[in-house]
């Protein structure tokens, strides 16, 4: 299917666990962007890639690592999850060039860390 | 440096009845602006965007925003609200020359039958 979609929808994990959240795009985007949205914070960028092998960190990147091999996948990878980490996470992408050009959200993924 | 500021973390109208949500922007360049709205459980689908070619932004769904540099706003309006467009609305800011979108802390609109 076309678009970007992210895996899984839902993860409930403990303290402690590495935990991966999957994004995957078919439009060849060259940016991708990883947001957490928290009640009362909106949403804030956890990392971003401008392209493949090209990852810089946002506002929020503490506790996570992102890796991108690959144009059309951009994993995020909570190295030790804690419970401040459970919140709902996006994967956007969108397409290099003009200043107004849109991006594309997944679905997101609900995180819970027990 | 770029931020936004909702002006509303709720807000409640009457189905019939005009819709305004209030955004204003702080950017050191030109910015980009954009409007997203979320529905429940749902991803952020973009209602519109100011490219600088106008003002005044027409959307989807009957949404508007109109951009208005001197007070540094961007509002988005309906004329009549419908129960579906019960949702979470972020006003977004691109500054130029940056890669990061900002989001503002999101308005919920509630829409009373």
């Amino acid at each position: 299917d076309a678009g970007i979609t992210q895996s899984p929808r839902y993860k409930i994990t403990e303290t402690g666990r590495q935990v991966t959240l999957m994004c995957h795009q078919t439009w060849s985007h060259s940016y991708m962007f990883w947001y957490r949205q928290d009640l009362g914070h909106g949403l804030r960028l956890i990392y971003y890639s401008a392209a493949a092998d090209i990852t810089d960190k946002g506002e929020v990147p503490d506790g996570y690592v992102v890796s991108r091999s690959k144009t059309e996948n951009f994993p995020l990878t909570l190295e030790s999850a804690t419970r401040s980490q459970t919140s709902v996470y996006f994967c956007a992408s969108r397409a290099g060039g003009g200043l107004n050009t849109e991006a594309f959200f997944g679905q997101g993924t609900r995180l819970t860390v027990v | 440096a770029q931020s936004v500021t909702q002006l509303d973390s709720h807000v409640s109208v009457s189905e019939g009845t005009p819709v305004l949500l209030r955004c204003n922007y702080s950017s050191s360049y030109s910015p980009s602006l954009f409007w997203y709205v979320q529905h429940p459980n749902k991803g952020l689908q973009l209602l519109l965007k100011y490219t600088s070619a106008a003002t005044l932004v027409k959307g989807i769904n009957g949404f508007e925003a109109e951009f208005k540099k001197s007070e540094t706003s961007f509002h988005l309006t309906k004329p009549s609200a419908h129960m579906s467009d019960a949702a979470e609305y972020f006003c977004v800011v691109r500054g130029a020359g940056s890669y990061q979108l900002t989001f503002g802390k999101g308005t919920k609109l509630s829409v009373i039958p």
